[in-house]
């Protein structure tokens, strides 16, 4: 089993939808990352959480570290949006990155 | 432009064969690091490199050496090209542990 779990793993919304992303994880973390890979294959980092809650523009990120669990929420979702959304988690002192599977988002006009 | 930049984008290339891919930041980062994508989109840490030190080395195959001259450029080196290493490397970097990640656009890598 994968250290960090992501679901779903296929996601298709229509336009305007509040979309949310999960992603649960099994080890001990120094942080969590969200990261956007775009259909062309470039990836950007969206969000790096230890605690709480961030907001960027229709994009929020919480994260409860008691229950090791982080949620990525997309407010009015626009194709623009459709994307494979990775977790990854970033362990101890290493600054190694453990990565999700990934969720296939689409969004339709 | 401020960036990670990795050449080539796309490589094709026969087995058996060595092959290198370059990658240069100009962020000022102190860490870098090269990430395997496979077919499956799966995304996984090959090494990371901090100020020009090897600080994390996976299990990758001997075959694979990465070289890093200055702290700016991370270099990989595959000898012996397989087709299970047909994938998408991705470099990164990083200014620390607190902070995130800026990604290179991918070098995809094709043995035949």
């Amino acid at each position: 089993k994968n250290e960090v779990e992501q679901s779903p793993q296929n996601l298709t919304a229509q336009e305007g939808e509040f979309i949310t992303i999960n992603c649960s994880y099994s080890v001990g973390i120094s942080a969590l990352h969200w990261l956007q890979q775009h259909p062309g294959g470039g990836i950007v980092s969206l969000f790096m959480l230890s605690s709480g809650k961030k907001k960027h523009g229709r994009l929020i990120a919480t994260i409860n570290i008691q229950e090791k669990h982080s949620s990525l929420h997309i407010t009015a979702s626009h194709p623009r949006d459709s994307a494979v959304y990775i977790c990854a988690v970033r362990r101890g002192a290493t600054n190694k990155l453990i990565f999700g599977t990934g969720t296939l988002l689409a969004v339709q006009p | 432009d401020t960036a990670v930049s990795q050449t080539p984008k796309y490589l094709v290339t026969q087995m058996g064969n060595d092959k290198s891919i370059k990658c240069e930041q100009n962020l000022g980062h102190d860490t870098m690091y090269w990430y395997k994508q496979d077919s499956k989109k799966f995304l996984k840490i090959m090494f990371s490199y901090n100020n020009k030190e090897l600080i994390i080395n996976e299990t990758v195959p001997n075959r694979f050496s990465p070289k890093s001259p200055d702290k700016a450029h991370l270099n990989l080196h595959i000898n012996s090209l397989e087709l299970g290493d047909s994938a998408v490397y991705f470099c990164a970097s990083s200014p620390g542990e607190s902070y995130g990640y800026t990604f290179g656009s991918g070098t995809r890598l094709t043995v035949v």
